[in-house]
């Protein structure tokens, strides 16, 4: 069976720092290129960022408004993927959901807050 | 940056009727579209990936089609299950974008 397990949301004042991870099972993670996705209270889904596997050399995307403070990476001997939030603003406020690049495999979604 | 133009907003049909929705994007991307599904307090599911191929375990009323940067999500005989918003996501090239999402309801 197919898991991908999101933690480390929570509610953090603007300017902290936050880390997710995605822990998965079940699908051969070390080919897979891997993505984060958020969706905004109204609903509105974000594409935020993706990894590529070992043979396209980790290669990183983002969408601009997270550049330069999100990171992504990942650990294959862990099967797992990494977003690192750093100066974080209110409207970085949303559900972050972790996918497998055919978007076929999603995790439950971790809530992120930020609000002073 | 391509846009995801995506329409209608929100939805009511009646059950066993056809509904369509579409998006729009602003450039070429091919078949490198997928459609999805959310139902309230639930992850994103895969009902169509590369425009018109049913991912697995979706039903066959559910069907995609493109013409030229249109695409479209079809469902035929309307379902109570099928209540939810749907969205469209291209995945061409970086950012990926998805469209703003169509809230259907059953009348």
């Amino acid at each position: 069976e197919v898991q991908l397990v999101e933690t480390g949301g929570g509610l953090v004042q603007p300017g902290k720092s936050l880390k997710l991870t995605c822990a998965t099972s079940g699908f051969t993670f070390s080919t897979a290129w891997m993505h984060w996705v958020r969706q905004s209270p109204e609903k509105r889904l974000e594409w935020i960022a993706r990894i590529k596997d070992k043979s396209n050399n980790y290669a990183t995307d983002y969408v601009e408004s997270v550049k330069g403070r999100f990171t992504i990476s990942r650990d294959d001997s862990k099967s797992s993927v990494y977003l690192q939030m750093n100066s974080l603003k209110e409207e970085d406020t949303a559900t972050y959901y972790c996918t497998n690049n055919y978007g076929n495999y999603w995790g439950q979604g971790v809530m992120v807050t930020v609000s002073s | 940056d391509i846009q995801m133009t995506q329409s209608p907003a929100s939805l009511s049909a009646s059950l066993e009727e056809i509904v369509t929705i579409t998006c729009q994007a602003s450039q070429d991307i091919g078949n490198y579209l997928s459609w999805y599904q959310q139902k309230p307090g639930k992850s994103p599911q895969l009902l169509i990936h590369s425009a018109t191929s049913l991912a697995d375990g979706v039903p066959s009323r559910f069907s995609g089609s493109r013409s030229g940067t249109q695409y479209s999500l079809k469902i035929n005989r309307l379902q109570v299950e099928d209540t939810g918003i749907y969205y469209c996501l291209q995945h061409y090239s970086a950012p990926l974008t998805f469209g703003s999402g169509t809230k259907l309801e059953i009348k």
